[in-house]
């Protein structure tokens, strides 16, 4: 069965450092690694797919790798901003093609300005 | 941009009442899921639904609760006989056959 583990819960930091957020998985066998992004009380926003083929992924200021072999993935955010403030969860895809995730608990981030 | 919508964003009932959510997917994705979210724990999966029926379903998914797609638009998750257990955020997503899945704003569902 598949868990997924994120680390830190939580994070404070400055406006304009660049941060790593971890996640580890136990089964290797994901088919794929999705970051999201979650606003207070809201849906979940996708940030970053990564196939299991591929070792990272990129979209602006964000950066996500994949280490299929360790269980790992980082979301790696450059000069972060206050509007970066919210929780962020990776979640990996089953070993079928149905594509049911299981989640992280997720690492609330607050840049303060 | 296409987006997934879900329909309550709030629904307050009393314990052993039917309720159903309703999600209206991205038109051209093929797969559906659901997902819930209890306060200060962890997204889980509930079930995933392709071509017609469910492809896979996690034990929260027992026998109180069905999806179906009525139509070619709806897709709708109906807990027959709500316990308290069940308040929780209720999150639909869908996916073409590339694997992003997108997620609607989600269903907060409070039993009494």
């Amino acid at each position: 069965k598949q868990e997924v583990t994120q680390i830190p819960a939580a994070l404070s930091v400055p406006e304009g450092e660049n941060l790593v957020l971890n996640c580890s998985f136990t089964d290797s066998a994901i088919y794929n690694l999705q970051w999201f992004r979650q606003d207070p009380g809201k849906g979940l926003t996708s940030l970053l797919l990564i196939q299991s083929s591929q070792r990272e992924q990129t979209s602006g200021r964000l950066n996500a790798s994949l280490d299929k072999s360790s269980g790992r993935s980082t979301l790696y955010i450059a000069a972060s901003q206050p509007g970066d403030s919210a929780t962020y969860l990776c979640a990996g895809a089953g070993g079928t093609s149905y594509g049911k995730l299981t989640f992280g608990q997720g690492t609330i981030l607050t840049v303060h300005p | 941009e296409p987006e997934v919508t879900q329909t309550p964003s709030h629904q307050v009932t009393q314990m052993g009442q039917e309720v159903i959510l309703r999600c209206v997917p991205i038109s051209n994705h093929l797969y559906f899921y659901w997902y819930r979210q209890i306060l200060g724990q962890k997204v889980e999966f509930l079930v995933s639904f392709y071509n017609n029926e469910i492809s896979e379903k996690s034990e929260i998914f027992d026998d109180q609760f069905s999806v179906e797609r009525p139509d070619g638009s709806n897709f709708t998750l109906k807990i027959r006989s709500t316990k308290l257990e069940d308040s929780a955020m209720y999150f639909c997503a869908s996916r073409a056959v590339q694997e992003t899945q997108y997620f609607g704003p989600g269903t907060r569902l409070l039993v009494l």
